[in-house]
């Protein structure tokens, strides 16, 4: 079956714009979650989603970052006014996970976004 | 996670031999361990997990193992191939984290022919 896909694979701004990444997760999988990686680092825990609402949004550095999931499958991560030091690669994952316990993490392939 | 630099520790091993990625934690709440795989260019594919109620688990040529007593997870993979050269990460979640994952530094592994 088909995988995470994001789209779009990279995307290029200049400072100051704002930018919508997008997740399609894995058929049925109910939990969606969003990491940031930065060159040579491992990924970083932006915002969780179970179902429709964001269950942890204690990644997102600061009020110009936002996510939704208004029908619980697709996802857009949303960054206002953006700024160069928001280049990195975004990463969504999704997993059948429930509230209680963790399950597997699947990855899409990632959005490299640049600020120029 | 912590910060890290850009220099990833790296370990090169002959093809067909076994190589062993270590990686420590430091929150002895966490339940729950996976390694995964990351090509340049691509995003972490899953190899193996484990839970904190084991110690040891086999997949096709990996085991992870996992000592809590001194909060050290490692992967072994077995007769190297150069498809398995690739930067690894350790990640874990752990009890009232809401399932986010928390990822380990990485160490890039090369496979020489």
């Amino acid at each position: 079956g088909a995988g995470v896909s994001q789209t779009p694979s990279n995307k290029v701004t200049e400072k100051g714009k704002y930018v919508e990444l997008r997740c399609d997760p894995i058929s049925g999988h109910t939990a969606l979650y969003w990491y940031r990686q930065s060159l040579g680092q491992g990924p970083e825990f932006l915002i969780y989603f179970q179902g429709t609402g964001a269950a942890d949004d204690s990644g997102l550095p600061n009020d110009r970052f936002f996510a939704v999931r208004p029908e619980g499958s697709v996802s857009t991560l949303k960054i206002q006014r953006t700024e160069r030091g928001d280049s990195a690669v975004y990463l969504c994952a999704s997993s059948l996970s429930g509230p209680a316990s963790a399950g597997t993490q699947y990855f899409g392939p990632g959005t490299r976004l640049t600020v120029l | 996670g912590e910060s890290v630099g850009l220099h990833l520790p790296t370990l090169s091993v002959q093809e067909g031999d076994n190589s062993i990625i270590n990686c420590a934690y430091s929150n002895s709440a966490s339940d729950y361990f996976i390694w995964y795989k990351q090509e340049s260019g691509k995003g972490p594919q899953f190899i193996i997990d484990i839970r904190s109620n084991m110690d040891k688990r086999q997949g096709q040529r990996v085991t992870v193992l996992l000592n809590k007593t001194v909060k050290h997870l490692s992967l072994q993979i077995a007769a190297t191939q150069p498809g398995d050269s690739a930067v690894y990460f350790c990640a874990e979640t752990y009890k009232g984290g809401a399932q986010k994952l928390v990822f380990g530094q990485g160490t890039r592994l090369t496979i020489n022919p």
